[in-house]
């Protein structure tokens, strides 16, 4: 049972680089986040998807982007990294409706921006 | 918009009990979570209130008042692996807005 997993964990990146991360859950979920944690800043959202081939914007969703092609991945892309990206993210996701506020969070993964 | 406003740290003693409080700003919300999270891992679920009153999980409650926009969670009989911290969210049309967190430092 592997629940949800990031990949990669860690990952220095140049400014203007660009990069995906990737989200993969086995649980037959069918919400899915993307969050970014900075250090006093909590959990901030950044897209999140209700099901497959839907995307939503959450909190800080600027210079992000966001798909969801099959139901069990969630994949956060960086089109042209900045400094202010640099962050851990975290992915999660809940089974939906009444049970969308139990997350299950992946491993997190960290990213440096140069 | 939904914002949530928690303490930034609290520090207790082993064996005793801590409330960390709750409150928030929000149109409308299905329920209210709590989070853990230890130095370096991933958050993990504690706790939700769908309905106003208490709810225990072993050492673990949670309450929430939604006519006064407030909820807390309780940590009885702590113990040195409480230490970490702790968020409170609030859950509305398909996604989950966190607080900033309460660092909970338990001493011996």
């Amino acid at each position: 049972n592997a629940g949800v997993t990031q990949t990669p964990k860690f990952r220095v990146l140049k400014t203007g680089q660009s990069m995906t991360l990737l989200c993969a859950q086995d649980m037959n979920h069918e919400y899915m986040y993307w969050y970014r944690q900075d250090p006093g800043m909590g959990l901030r959202l950044i897209h999140y998807s209700v099901g497959e081939g839907t995307t939503a914007k959450g909190e800080v969703p600027d210079g992000y982007n966001v798909s969801r092609l099959k139901k069990q991945n969630f994949l956060l892309g960086l089109e042209s990294a900045a400094p202010s990206q640099t962050s851990v993210y975290f992915c999660a996701s809940s089974l939906g409706g009444s049970g969308a506020n139990v997350l299950t969070f992946g491993a997190g993964s960290r990213l440096t921006v140069l | 918009g939904q914002s949530l406003e928690q303490p930034s740290e609290v520090t207790a003693v082993e064996g005793a009990i801590v409330q960390i409080n709750c409150t928030y700003q929000t149109s409308g919300f299905y329920g209210l979570s709590w989070y853990q999270q230890h130095d370096g891992g991933a958050p993990t679920f504690l706790s939700y209130n769908a309905l106003d009153g208490l709810e225990e999980t072993g050492r673990f409650s949670s309450f929430l008042s939604r006519s006064d926009s407030y909820g807390y969670l309780l940590l009885q009989e702590l113990q040195m692996k409480d230490s970490a911290s702790y968020f409170c969210a609030l859950g509305s049309q398909g996604n989950l807005i966190f607080g900033k967190g309460t660092k909970l430092s338990v001493k011996p």
